[in-house]
């Protein structure tokens, strides 16, 4: 595989439910990051890992929690979600910091019910 | 404070036609860097191009091309010749040095029609 890979593609998941997200990148970049994409709202940083070390949390809720093992795989593990936080979820990496163009995954969507 | 502008929300023209998307940034920073993207049906977003702040050239890479003016704090995109393939939603974002962020545009829905 080449590049950045997300699974699931789809994921429908009850409030209760608990679930995560994987992105995997092929790139051998140091950095990876997680955003929202809610409809006609602008892309939201959400978290950040730099050397498998968070360096960014943007106010996201607790109820997203990401986990970063090595510098090649971002989960995000999600539980008692909200209908609201039902979006495309993608994923990115780059070389190094946010000026470094940032490549990124077909994204998860994700529909909470 | 950090911003960036694509103020048309969508266009529609005809396949063949030129089409310029716009990109409206603010920024204190002197040391920056642009980005285009493109995001097709699929959801994935496609890196088309990154500038940096000190580099005004225009780029010219196929049909694509962009006009970057510091003066005006553009990063104009044109799609030369159109195709039905160039549907896609198009991001413009602005990275920052000093303070290490990064913001998308509300990207800009372009309908090419045949």
């Amino acid at each position: 595989e080449t590049g950045v890979t997300q699974t699931p593609r789809h994921l429908v998941m009850g409030m209760t439910n608990k679930k995560s997200l994987k992105c995997e990148q092929h790139l051998g970049h140091n950095a990876m990051y997680w955003y929202k994409q809610s409809a006609k709202k602008p892309l939201e940083l959400m978290f950040v890992y730099n050397f498998k070390e968070q360096t960014e949390n943007n106010s996201v809720p607790s109820r997203f929690s990401p986990e970063c093992p090595n510098s090649s795989h971002l989960f995000l593990h999600l539980h008692t979600l909200q209908p609201e936080d039902s979006a495309l979820y993608l994923c990115a990496s780059s070389i190094g910091g946010k000026t470094d163009t940032q490549y990124f995954g077909p994204g998860t969507r994700l529909t909470v019910l | 404070a950090q911003k960036v502008t694509q103020a048309q929300t969508e266009i529609s023209v005809v396949e063949k036609e030129d089409v310029t998307l716009d990109c409206v940034y603010e920024t204190r920073d002197t040391t920056y860097y642009l980005f285009w993207y493109k995001q097709p049906p699929s959801g994935e977003l496609v890196f088309l191009i990154r500038r940096n702040s000190f580099d005004e050239q225009n780029e010219i890479s196929g049909r694509y091309s962009w006009n970057f003016q510091k003066s005006t704090s553009s990063f104009n995109f044109t799609i030369t010749a159109s195709q039905v393939v160039d549907s896609a939603v198009y991001f413009c974002a602005l990275s920052e040095v000093r303070d290490d962020k990064i913001i998308f545009g509300k990207g800009t829905r372009l309908h090419i029609l045949p």
